[in-house]
This record gives C-alpha cells, sequence and structure tokens, in this order.
C-alpha cells in the first residue's frame, strides 16, 4: 500500500523567508511523487512531479521538491517566500491504477 | 490552456435527495476520476473509470454511488440518497493515456447536505 505524510498542518513564514514544507512517503514500488496546490476556493494545481527522472524536480512559482530514497522524503522549497503563495499544498504518491493518494495538506501562511 | 469543468459550483440538498455533481474533463483524456475533500481533511479517492467502466474504486464508494459518462464529454457522480456526512467538496480529475498519474483536476463542486 501506498500513503504520505505531511508533517506539520500550517507552516507560517515571514515573506521572503525560505518555504519548507515537509512530506515523507511509504511504498513498496518505485513512486510517482506530486506536489499540488490549491489555492482559497479553487482546484487542485499541479506544482511539480517526481517520475524516476532527476532526483530534484523544479516546479511552477520557483518551487522544487527534492526525491530522497535513503529518507522517504519528498519535501518541497522555495527559497523566498511571496504573499502569493499562501495557500494549501498536498503532497501526493501515484496508486496503482494511476490515481493519487494524497496527504492531509499543509497550510502555508506569510506573514508581510 | 484545457482545462476541466464541474457543475455545480455549490449545491444544497436535503438529506435523502439525490444528487448528480458534473464534470466535462479534457477532451483527449481517457482516464476518469472522482475525489472528495471534507471540510479541513484530506483529499480521499472515490472511483477511477476507464473504457465506460469502474476501473478502481474506494471502500468510501459504496452503493449510493455511482458513475457515468452519458455521452462523448460528460463524466456524472450520482448520489442516491444523500446523508449528511456526504457533505464535501468533490473533484472531477482527468488524465490521458499516457501521463505518469498526472492529473488535471477541476475546480470542485461543493456539497452541503442538511
Amino acid at each position: 500500500a501506498q500513503s504520505v505524510t505531511q508533517l506539520g498542518s500550517h507552516v507560517s513564514v515571514s515573506e521572503g523567508a525560505l518555504v519548507l514544507l515537509r512530506c515523507n512517503y511509504s511504498s513498496s514500488v518505485p513512486p510517482y511523487l506530486f506536489w499540488y496546490v490549491q489555492y482559497p476556493n479553487q482546484g487542485l494545481q499541479l506544482l511539480l512531479k517526481y517520475t524516476s527522472a532527476a532526483t530534484l524536480v523544479k516546479g511552477i512559482n520557483g518551487f522544487e521538491a527534492e526525491f530522497k530514497k535513503s529518507e522517504t522524503s519528498f519535501h518541497l522549497t522555495k527559497p523566498s517566500a511571496h504573499m502569493s503563495d499562501a495557500a494549501e499544498y498536498f503532497c501526493a504518491v501515484g496508486g496503482s491504477q494511476g490515481n493519487l493518494i494524497f496527504g492531509k495538506g499543509t497550510k502555508l501562511s506569510v506573514k508581510p | 490552456e484545457p482545462e476541466v469543468t464541474q457543475t455545480p459550483s455549490h449545491q444544497v440538498t436535503q438529506m435523502g435527495q439525490e444528487v448528480i455533481l458534473r464534470c466535462v474533463p479534457i477532451s483527449n483524456h481517457l482516464y476518469f476520476y472522482w475525489y472528495r475533500q471534507i471540510l479541513g481533511q484530506k483529499v480521499e479517492f472515490l472511483v477511477s473509470f476507464y473504457n465506460n467502466e469502474i476501473s478502481e474504486k474506494s471502500e468510501i464508494f459504496d452503493d449510493q454511488f455511482s458513475v457515468e459518462r452519458p455521452d462523448g464529454s460528460n463524466f456524472t457522480l450520482k448520489i442516491r440518497s444523500t446523508k449528511l456526512e456526504d457533505s464535501a467538496m468533490y473533484f472531477c480529475a482527468s488524465r490521458p493515456l499516457a501521463g505518469a498519474n498526472v492529473l488535471t483536476f477541476g475546480a470542485g463542486s461543493r456539497l452541503t447536505v442538511l
């Protein structure tokens, strides 16, 4: 079975500070891993994906994530937070039938 | 950019009523999905649909739920007799045949059961 765990349901950073959102996965097969973002009253938008190519994956809006097999992690980072980054972020692992298994989400707040 | 569209954006219904949520997936996509997100909780997989049949469903997707692709464009989720705990945001998603599980999601339909 596959699963993801997101550490921290709420993260608050100052504008310009580093963003680090943590995700650990469990998978018996090489995983496909994803980060999705959900802005208020909107759907889920793909930020980036890992599909067994490069371990450092760059996504939209300056986000990136590094796949670390030894740590079973896929943490999301951004060097400098912007007010517009305030949203909820979901880590997900690809399931056997193409469905996704999501973590509980981390709400990111950005303080001016 | 192609998008998945969902209607209605918000529906309020009485307990025991039937509800149909509609989705128009991206036109060249072949896999279709429904997910739900109860307020404050994680996004949960309900069902996947391919080649006019259900390919996988979760334990949430019981006999009260059904899906249908009535024509070449729409993909619907029906809840036969709604319960209070069906109140949630329902997301439709689709992906092409080859796409490394990269799903495109709609904006969601919020269902409120009173």
